[in-house]
């Protein structure tokens, strides 16, 4: 069955800026897999950040954006804050279900 | 307000079965895909099923293809997972969402805990 792979850990310092990647074990991320990113916290449901490789969430702060780079979908936060302190999961639409990538757990320190 | 709320998690032993069910409300059950998304204790989410507006395509995981069947009411606005041949693996919060047209999840209910042990 297809992975899609996401970094395990990230750390990013306040303010600074960090981009998460999703992949295919196979292939590349295109436009097509309608990549599409989530923001957990413990204990709490999913919040959905970002769909259709670079929408906004209706919401969601503009310091998230969202790419293709290179043969990868990317999630990049600028100016991190505090309170992102989170897990972050891409999910990527195969056709006849979706698939979520192992999650990013990211640090802001 | 668009509203999921799951029911139907417990305690169940290994081999046996539950039965989920999510209630919708808020927005046109009927016009939507929805999906089961799970969550084991510490682990990341995983997609379990999904199933089409009319119920005519359901999509599951590999690993719960020949156990677990989803289906719907739409008449009910209702959404429902049977597990059956449950394995400790299946512990985990499952989580009801639905499917926005661009094929993300665009509202999550709050989740219903299984704990599959002896």
């Amino acid at each position: 069955q297809t992975v899609v792979t996401q970094e395990p850990s990230f750390s990013v310092s306040p303010g600074g800026t960090v981009t998460l990647t999703c992949g295919l074990s196979s292939g590349s991320v295109s436009t097509s897999y309608y990549p599409s990113w989530y923001q957990q916290t413990p204990g709490q449901a999913p919040r959905t950040l970002i769909y259709s490789t670079n929408t906004r969430s209706s919401g969601v702060p503009d310091r998230f954006s969202g790419s293709i780079l290179g043969n990868k979908a990317a999630l990049t936060i600028t100016g991190a804050q505090a309170d992102d302190e989170s897990d972050y999961y891409c999910v990527l639409y195969m056709g006849s279900g979706m698939v979520f990538g192992g999650g990013t757990k990211l640090t802001v320190l | 307000e668009v509203q999921l709320v799951e029911s139907g998690g417990g305690l169940v032993q290994p081999g046996g079965s539950l039965r989920l069910s999510c209630a919708a409300s808020g927005f046109t059950f009927s016009s939507y895909w929805m999906s089961w998304v799970r969550q084991a204790p510490g682990k990341g989410l995983e997609w379990v099923a999904n199933i089409k507006q009319d119920g005519s395509e359901k999509y599951y995981v590999d690993s719960v293809k020949g156990r677990f069947t989803i289906s719907r009411d739409n008449a009910k606005n209702s959404l429902y997972l049977q597990m059956n041949s449950l394995r400790a693996e299946d512990t985990a919060v499952y989580y009801c969402a639905r499917e926005d047209w661009n094929h993300y999840f665009d509202y999550w209910g709050q989740g219903t805990l299984v704990t599959v042990s002896s």
